[in-house]
């Protein structure tokens, strides 16, 4: 079991452009949920993706979007990148039924 | 909101000897999860222990296990025969049992295991 995977593991972007990252779950979890976490801090929870929906959001503006494919992959979209955008961003798969996740090891996104 | 706080930014510890870390938190429901997640250099979040608020009995995991008090919320971990290896972040969260697993996280505890 591969457990969860992301990808690509680190990136420097410009401010203004745009990013993907990409999300693998771990075998036989339906539900992917996006953290962001800055230097320092506690991830903060962006939104979660269940049956390629979105179900629920976090306080972050509409710049952050997503997408979660048939096969419970899941993307993360970043439009407009800030300065402040520069973070970890982890993935993180679970089952609807079951509490508590399995996290990847992120992707570090650097904006300059 | 449910909030969750972590009032020990950095806790220091030698090998072999235990260490016990806090978590309070506060919320309005009865039925909920509480974890411990350790976040090492590698940067990886990796589960510890989860407990659910119904039980009254203490999660453990070998050497790490939690005294949890539902009244008092609060939710500590102790790590026992602390190792070189659990130097790390530690990650008090709280997970509403309707909460869709969305996790709020505390801010983290800085945890160095000297030889």
């Amino acid at each position: 079991d591969a457990g969860v995977t992301q990808s690509p593991t680190h990136l420097i972007k410009t401010r203004g452009q745009q990013v993907t990252l990409r999300c693998s779950p771990k075998s036989g979890h339906d539900t992917v949920s996006w953290y962001q976490q800055a230097l320092g801090q506690g991830p903060q929870f962006i939104f979660q993706y269940y049956e390629e929906e979105e179900r629920q959001r976090g306080n972050f503006p509409d710049r952050f979007s997503g997408h979660q494919f048939p096969n419970y992959s899941s993307e993360l979209n970043v439009n407009a990148l800030l300065l402040g955008d520069s973070a970890l961003y982890l993935c993180a798969s679970s089952l609807v039924s079951h509490g508590g996740a399995f996290f990847g090891q992120g992707t570090r996104l650097t904006v300059v | 909101a449910q909030t969750v706080t972590q009032s020990q930014p950095e806790m220091s510890v030698q090998e072999a000897e235990t260490v016990t870390l806090s978590c309070t938190y506060d919320t309005s429901e009865n039925n909920y999860y509480l974890f411990w997640y350790k976040q090492p250099p590698s940067r990886q979040m990796i589960l510890v222990i989860r407990q659910e608020a119904y039980k009254q009995q203490n999660a453990t995991e070998n050497r790490f296990s939690v005294n949890f008090q539902k009244a008092a919320k609060s939710f500590s971990l102790k790590i026992s025969d602390s190792q070189l290896g659990d130097t790390a972040m530690y990650f008090c969260a709280f997970l509403s049992s309707g909460g869709y697993n969305k996790l709020i996280f505390g801010a983290g505890t800085r945890l160095a295991v000297h030889p």
